[in-house]
């Protein structure tokens, strides 16, 4: 079975730091682009950070210099590390898997973690 | 950077009934726009890939079309099981990603 588990979620301080994981299994992950979306409580879904199969990383403007994206392919992990936390910054994390259907601009998410969830406050 | 508008923000339907949901870019995309599905308290699914081709294993009742700023998803024959939050997403900047910001779909 396909399946992303993501973990690391949890309480933290604004100016704080925390790092997510995303487990993978049922696939080649050495393969596959991913990446992490986020949405806040009661909001809508917002694309946070991309990372290639050959770990070209693209963040959004809102988390840039803040997070950092990694993988490791040995053991089938994603890593999402977060620093300098804000209160906007809390939302459910999740982890997914890219899919260019047709070709490369036709990119798509097909599949998804369950989330972990992320709360800053103090 | 491309916006993505999503209209309505939320909408109630019969069972049965046909339901559309209007995506509009803030410029042209050509047919770079995906269409995922979010069921309360569960992850995104992915629905429609390229405007208008269907995921496998997403019910037929499902259909998007549009192409440059104006897309639309339509479900045809509204189903209790269709309770659900929709968002667009537009992939003409990949891997750079924007969503739009929902609709949400009530059962009357």
């Amino acid at each position: 079975e396909v399946q992303l588990v993501e973990s690391g979620g949890g309480f933290v301080q604004p100016g704080g730091s925390l790092r997510l994981s995303c487990a993978a299994s049922g696939f080649t992950f050495s393969g596959y682009s991913m990446n992490w979306v986020r949405q806040a409580p009661g909001k809508g879904l917002e694309w946070v950070s991309y990372i290639s199969s050959t770990s070209t990383i693209y963040y959004a403007d809102s988390v840039k210099g803040r997070f950092t994206f990694s993988r490791d392919n040995a053991k089938n992990s994603l890593y999402l590390q977060m620093n300098s936390l804000r209160d906007d910054d809390t939302a459910v994390y999740y982890c997914a898997r890219g899919m260019a259907a047709v070709g490369y601009y036709y990119y798509g998410m097909d599949v998804w973690g369950q989330g972990t969830t992320v709360t800053v406050s103090s | 950077d491309i916006q993505m508008t999503q209209s309505p923000s939320s909408l109630s339907a019969s069972v049965g009934d046909r339901v559309t949901i209007t995506c509009r870019a803030s410029q042209s995309i050509s047919n770079y726009l995906n269409w995922y599905q979010q069921k309360p308290g569960k992850a995104p699914k992915f629905l429609i890939y390229a405007a208008s081709s269907l995921q496998s294993g997403v019910p037929s009742r499902f259909s998007g079309s549009g192409s440059g700023t104006d897309f639309t998803l339509t479900i045809s024959g509204l189903q209790p099981e269709d309770l659900a939050t929709y968002y667009c997403q537009q992939s003409y900047t990949t891997p750079v990603l924007t969503f739009g910001g929902g609709t949400k779909v009530e059962i009357k």
